[in-house]
């Protein structure tokens, strides 16, 4: 069955540190990628999504994410991370031969930053 | 302005004491879906649907129903709670044309005694 990985549950850093947090898919067919962020009492925000074509894809906020074929992997980035990016981060995958709206999400990374 | 929107926000209830949670959107999109949020389990799909009348079974879809009789509109039924069912619900919707990119309604947060 496809499933996600999220590596770490809870991520705390200060203002202006660097942030990656990695996913991981079990999927090897071709998938869309997706990043959301749900902040605090708030519900799930798109931040970025990948489906074809360049593989660094940009999104809100300064956030990018890069898609490693070989790796089966979709990481998230922000090289300075902000007291306002503190949410929970799930990242979530759509295998395209599975049925259409069908997201497979993982469990979340929680990012608490530190002013 | 364009939104999914979920009523009740909260809502406690007793086993066994059926209930609806109703889901609408504005922006005329065919896919929609049911999810439920657990600490720990992140997102994880009951229900979802292609379009009116088309309804398909998520990977959590025991002691759920839904129904898509109009495009706006999409209620899930619990119609026997248990208190494993208290979960954290959103409901999401997205067009044909980019059904992956959902729109996530503001949640409710249910508690079954």
């Amino acid at each position: 069955a496809q499933s996600v990985s999220q590596h770490n549950h809870h991520v705390i850093l200060s203002e202006a540190a660097s942030l990656e947090l990695g996913c991981n898919y079990s999927y090897g067919g071709t998938v869309n990628l997706f990043w959301y962020v749900q902040y605090p009492g708030q519900h799930l925000q798109l931040l970025l999504k990948y489906f074809s074509g360049d593989p660094l894809v940009k999104g809100i906020k300064g956030f990018e994410a890069e898609f490693i074929k070989n790796k089966f992997s979709f990481n998230l980035r922000k090289p300075s991370v902000q007291w306002s990016d503190t949410a929970e981060y799930f990242c979530a995958v759509n295998a395209l031969v599975r049925s259409q709206g069908n997201l497979i999400f993982g469990k979340g990374t929680k990012l608490s930053v530190k002013p | 302005e364009a939104q999914v929107t979920q009523n009740p926000r909260y809502l406690i209830t007793v086993t066994g004491k059926k209930l609806t949670v109703t889901c609408s959107q504005n922006m005329n999109h065919e896919y929609m879906s049911w999810y439920r949020q657990d600490p720990g389990l992140g997102l994880r799909q009951i229900y979802y649907s292609m379009n009116v009348e088309v309804t398909d079974k998520g990977d959590v879809p025991e002691g759920y129903k839904v129904s898509r009789k109009e495009k706006r509109n999409f209620p899930l039924i619990l119609e026997s709670p248990s208190p494993n069912q208290t979960s954290l619900y959103f409901c999401a919707s997205s067009s044909r044309q980019a059904y992956n990119e959902q729109f996530f309604g503001p949640g409710t947060r249910l508690t079954v005694l």
